[in-house]
């Protein structure tokens, strides 16, 4: 079945420092979703992607999707304290329902 | 409009107990998965319902744990018996096709 591996599992930084996680796919997507987690909560919904080679910003928040649709990245610049949490990509592919969630990354930002 | 509530927010139990989790979707969303949560094997899908009906059933664990969706707007997934290994965050989410999820704030289950 589709499996989606993000990278790395944990990351921490000085705030103020850029962070980057990855998810590549064993299959071709349909689309992504990135989701985030903060600690003691559920995951919220960030973004989706669609299209190949897609570039999406939300401020600082950086989304990209592959050009083959098997790979994605979130580039979070100049970390604030407010950005720790983990981080989960899901990847939609085959039925219309069903996304598969990375292990995710888990942030911390030391002030 | 509300989000998607679940109850218990907390649930200690020993082992063998019955545990029942619920979900309340939001008002017009017409699917609904749940999924569970551990540090080892992170966010797991265990069943989702479309309109009512149980569409994927394979993440379900085994016969142990079973899903209802009675009416459009509610849902529980019953464990019966728990077990130790069963510990975990359960968070059910309501789905409108083809958008993002929308997650409760989740049920942690302790069992002894």
């Amino acid at each position: 079945g589709q499996q989606v591996m993000q990278i790395p599992q944990y990351q921490h930084v000085q705030e103020g420092e850029d962070f980057t996680t990855y998810c590549n796919s064993s299959t071709t997507l349909s689309n992504i979703q990135w989701y985030k987690q903060r600690p003691g909560g559920h995951p919220v919904f960030l973004i989706q992607l669609v299209k190949s080679g897609e570039v999406k910003k939300q401020k600082r928040l950086t989304f990209q999707f592959g050009e083959a649709k098997k790979n994605s990245s979130l580039h979070i610049t100049a970390t604030q304290t407010t950005d720790v949490g983990t981080y989960f990509c899901a990847g939609g592919g085959g039925s219309n329902y069903k996304l598969t969630f990375g292990k995710g990354t888990l942030l911390t930002v030391n002030p | 409009d509300a989000g998607v509530i679940q109850s218990p927010r907390h649930e200690v139990t020993e082992m063998g107990q019955e545990v029942t989790l619920r979900c309340k979707l939001i008002s017009g969303h017409n699917s609904l998965f749940w999924y569970r949560q551990t540090m080892m094997r992170g966010l797991e899908l265990l069943i989702y319902f479309n309109n009512n009906v149980p569409i994927d059933d394979s993440g379900m664990p085994e016969d142990r744990f079973s899903a209802k969706m009675p009416n459009a707007s509610f849902s529980t997934l019953k464990i019966q018996p728990s077990e130790p290994r069963d510990s975990a965050v359960y968070f059910c989410a309501s789905y409108p096709p083809i958008r993002e999820l929308f997650f409760g704030e989740g049920s942690r289950l302790t069992v002894l």
